[in-house]
């Protein structure tokens, strides 16, 4: 099936550095998304983006946290700088269409460690 | 928060037997997506039941609707030990785009 590829798998930094998370989403998808998973546990919803643009995004979606996709390379978070409860596993997404009827297609994550 | 009663529970089976998981949530949705994250993986699509469906099957997939109280289940027949994951509902929360997930159903299925 589709496939959305993320890169790195794992990423160690220390705190108040920056730190940019990157996705490859399925090559035809439209809408894109990042979630953030602590120890295996809910899934929280960050953001979603569409056209350049975001078009939501949640409490958890700080000020130090940016999202972009330029020309159609990878989709990317970027966190600057990081804070010690950013540690998390932080899961990338696509759609091809942004209703919450589509199938979301996710990555296998990028756990991230602040240490 | 999204969620009333939780569906985080953890449920341990053997093999061949059936298992159902509720979710339930507060605010009105137009859909509930199940997704099934198995260990090191991200999550991905089991079934999807709109609004205006009770009851959805796919294979050995069976979802239910409840919008009355809020309320929707997934259940497996036929458990096998690939079947163990931790399952997820989601919702859209009255129609915003955003899927917002439920804390999740962990199974376990001893062969």
């Amino acid at each position: 099936g589709p496939k959305v590829l993320q890169i790195p798998s794992h990423q160690i930094i220390d705190m108040g550095q920056m730190v940019t998370l990157n996705c490859d989403p399925v090559s035809n998808h439209l809408y894109f998304y990042w979630y953030k998973q602590i120890l295996g546990q809910q899934m929280e919803f960050l953001v979603n983006f569409y056209n350049g643009k975001v078009m939501e995004k949640s409490k958890l979606f700080k000020d130090q946290f940016s999202v972009e996709r330029p020309d159609g390379s990878y989709f990317t978070l970027k966190i600057q700088p990081t804070a010690l409860e950013d540690s998390a596993v932080y899961f990338c997404a696509s759609s091809l269409g942004g209703s919450s009827a589509e199938t979301l297609y996710f990555g296998s994550g990028t756990r991230l460690t602040v240490l | 928060s999204q969620w009333g009663e939780e569906n985080l529970q953890a449920l341990s089976i053997q093999e061949g037997e059936d298992v159902t998981m509720n979710c339930s949530y507060k605010t009105y949705t137009t859909v509930v997506q199940w997704y099934r994250q198995k260990s090191g993986k991200g999550p991905a699509q089991l079934i999807l039941i709109r609004s205006n469906e009770r009851e959805k099957r796919s294979g050995r997939l069976r979802a239910t609707l409840d919008t009355s109280s809020q309320s929707s289940s997934l259940s497996i027949t036929g458990t096998l030990a690939t079947d163990t994951a931790v399952y997820f509902c989601a919702t859209d929360r009255q129609g915003g785009r955003a899927l917002i997930f439920g804390t999740g159903t962990t199974v376990s299925v001893s062969p």
